[in-house]
């Protein structure tokens, strides 16, 4: 397996844009998660799903964000419209509930710079 | 509620050295705890866990981390420093009383190792 794929890798936008995040978790997990990184605050669990089901969103900054999840193989997250203050690195994790408990594999990230 | 602290933003230790990241936690039930390890420009990738059992745990490239109930910590630990061992260690819980939603993990800020050659 080729691992959690994210994409784009890097995304350059300027602010007011749509910036859409793409993940495909590892083949046979159920849960995926969507988490951020940045300096000042560590790193955040935004959203995560159990069997493509949204569970807990309530780390979702505010309505400009969304995520979808349409089927087990494919996640967005979406940012409109996207500020500066939403740069930062956006990872996407997927496990299976079988694992022995939160063992996530994590993808590369996708590096947002909103100008 | 679920927490962990990483008392260290930093610690340097010379190649050869033993090394020791610091982890407290506070959970309401018994935890599950994790470590995870972040290289540069990559994502976190999982390095041990203790669930129950022996309380030292035995996990990748030679790391180890010990359970200490009394101390609620979660130390984690290599008798020998490589340099290819700098990158930034994130440790975690999950309180296994805990259900639906709550049943996330929660990270630590992380510390940054620097093995100095």
């Amino acid at each position: 397996d080729a691992g959690v794929i994210q994409s784009p890798r890097h995304e350059v936008t300027e602010m007011g844009q749509e910036v859409t995040l793409r993940c495909k978790p590892i083949s046979g997990h159920d849960y995926l998660f969507w988490y951020r990184q940045t300096m000042m605050r560590g790193l955040e669990l935004l959203i995560y799903f159990n069997n493509n089901v949204p569970i807990d969103d309530s780390g979702m900054p505010e309505d400009r964000f969304s995520a979808k999840m349409p089927n087990a193989s494919f996640s967005t997250l979406k940012i409109q419209p996207s500020e500066p203050r939403d740069s930062a690195v956006y990872f996407c994790a997927s496990s299976w509930a079988s694992s022995g408990a939160n063992v996530l594999t994590f993808g590369a990230g996708s590096r947002l710079t909103v100008l | 509620a679920q927490s962990v602290a990483q008392p260290e933003d930093q610690v340097n230790v010379a190649e050869g050295n033993p090394l020791t990241v610091k982890c407290t936690y506070s959970v309401s039930g018994n935890p599950y705890l994790f470590w995870y390890v972040q290289y540069p420009n990559r994502g976190l990738q999982f390095l041990l866990k203790y669930i129950t059992g022996d309380n030292l745990v035995k996990g990748s490239y030679g790391f180890e981390a010990e359970f200490n109930k009394s101390q609620t910590s979660f130390h984690l630990k290599k008798p020998s420093a490589l340099v290819s061992d700098s990158a930034l260690y994130f440790c975690a819980v999950r309180d296994l009383i805990s259900s639906g939603s709550a049943r996330q993990l929660t990270f630590g800020s992380g510390t940054q190792l620097t093995v100095l050659p």
